[in-house]
């Protein structure tokens, strides 16, 4: 299983673009890169999903390099409501051995 | 369409007594997760389902968790006797896995255990 790594808090301020970047070194020809977020009290909830180069849809962009050891979530003008914890997890989709593996995540806490 | 569906939402109990979780997951969605989340880290994976198999339990402790789903589409979580250290957060979440699709996650359910 491809494990990640992320920092554990970044700060922002209202209206800056965010980017969090997460370590996949032994990602699999066959995984995918999956971000989530979780605000308090909350299940986590989907935001983005490549397998490489760039995706982007309404919420974020997710950038992910030739090699894939690497992917970088994109936040642009982030918002208070922005504050919340973001995971990074590699999938392999459909197989056998396939887990929905949480780490502690990146806290973004996002200041006035 | 409604959302993964989890009840009780909060539960206080005394250590040894005994509780249960209940989810529905979204309509048609094979796969299914229970996790429980401690504060401060990240969802810690239960079990996984696809369909009615239990195809990845190696992080239930079975001494007194126990989990089911019959039929293939709700399921139950039971702690059997509960103790101090099983408060937590407990996630229920659904996804069409094997068709590339995300996972969904209900509210929870926050357990107390005195």
């Amino acid at each position: 299983l491809a494990k990640t790594t992320q920092p554990i808090s970044m700060d922002s301020y209202e209206g800056q673009e965010v980017n969090i970047t997460c370590s996949h070194n032994n990602i699999a020809t066959n995984d995918y890169i999956t971000w989530y977020q979780q605000f308090p009290s909350q299940g986590p909830r989907f935001i983005i999903q490549g397998y490489k180069t760039k995706v982007t849809n309404e919420v974020a962009s997710l950038f992910i390099p030739a090699d894939r050891k690497s992917s970088t979530l994109s936040l642009p003008r982030v918002s208070l409501s922005d504050t919340a914890v973001y995971y990074c997890l590699v999938l392999n989709y459909g197989g056998a051995t396939n887990k929905l593996i949480f780490g502690t995540g990146t806290l973004l806490a996002v200041q006035p | 369409e409604a959302g993964v569906v989890q009840s009780p939402r909060y539960k206080i109990i005394e250590k040894k007594q005994p509780v249960a979780f209940w989810c529905n997951p979204i309509s048609g969605h094979n796969t299914l997760y229970w996790y429980r989340q401690n504060l401060g880290q990240g969802p810690e994976l239960l079990i996984r389902y696809e369909n009615e198999e239990a195809v990845d339990d190696s992080q239930l402790p079975k001494d007194r968790f126990s989990a089911e789903r019959l039929k293939g589409v709700d399921s139950t979580l039971k702690i059997q006797p509960a103790e101090l250290g099983d408060s937590a957060v407990y996630l229920c979440a659904s996804s069409l896995e094997l068709a590339g699709g995300p996972a969904y996650f209900g509210p929870g359910t926050r357990l107390l255990v005195l």
